[in-house]
């Protein structure tokens, strides 16, 4: 079946707007993870979803930052207010279950740049 | 801090050559990961390796694990120009619960 996608691939805003991003994942993942990379920088995990519940937030860079699953598929990340610093590609992630074992598959990535 | 970091940062070799990195990580882990990215989006997974493991080969990959020295290496044989990218680590540390934590990465160059 097809992979994660996400939506749009690229966003350019103005600071101070609010964007959201899109993330679907494979057909049957419970498991969903979002993960912020600045230029030339490893990933800095976000959010993860089992089914449609976020047990672990503590990611989240700041309060302008929310995430939501609905029906245990997509899911979007919005962040209010963007500043400059949010600048960066956003990566999606899914995976079987939530356990660490399974491999993790990756999105494309959404480039946000922030002027 | 991060959990896992690379090294080197950045290797350029000639096609046909290894290529070796190693990443370094601080806390117990259960099992650790490797990835690579082309082109600074998605990333594809290459090999996992569980703590009670201390190597493991897939096609030209070839991964060691020494929780002793809480390090791993991956070592690319007969390289392509094909593996130039970027490659991270990621462990699954038992204090961070159900989530990876991915090093820096080695951008690596295979020149033709």
């Amino acid at each position: 079946g097809a992979g994660v996608s996400q939506s749009p691939s690229n966003k350019v805003t103005e600071k101070g707007k609010d964007v959201e991003l899109r993330c679907d994942p494979i057909s049957g993942h419970t498991a969903l993870y979002w993960y912020r990379q600045s230029l030339g920088q490893g990933l800095e995990f976000l959010i993860y979803f089992q089914g449609n519940s976020a047990p672990d937030k503590s990611g989240l860079p700041s309060d302008r930052f929310s995430a939501e699953r609905t029906g245990g598929s997509v899911s979007t990340l919005t962040i209010q207010r963007t500043q400059q610093e949010d600048s960066a590609v956003y990566l999606c992630a899914s995976s079987r279950r939530q356990f660490n074992t399974d491999t993790q598959y990756f999105g494309p990535g959404t480039r946000l740049t922030v002027l | 801090s991060q959990q896992g970091e690379e090294d080197p940062q950045a290797l350029s070799i000639q096609e046909g050559e290894n290529a070796t990195m190693n990443c370094s990580y601080k806390t117990s882990i259960n099992n650790l990961q490797w990835y690579r990215q082309n082109s600074g989006r998605g990333l594809v997974h290459l090999i996992l390796i569980r703590s009670n493991e201390r190597e493991k080969h897939s096609g030209r990959l070839r991964v060691t694990l020494d929780t002793s020295k809480k390090s791993s290496s991956l070592l690319i044989t007969a390289s392509r120009a094909a593996d130039t990218a970027s490659y991270f680590c990621a462990t699954d540390a038992k204090a961070a619960g159900n989530k990876l934590t991915f090093g820096g990465g080695t951008r690596v160059l295979v020149k033709p």
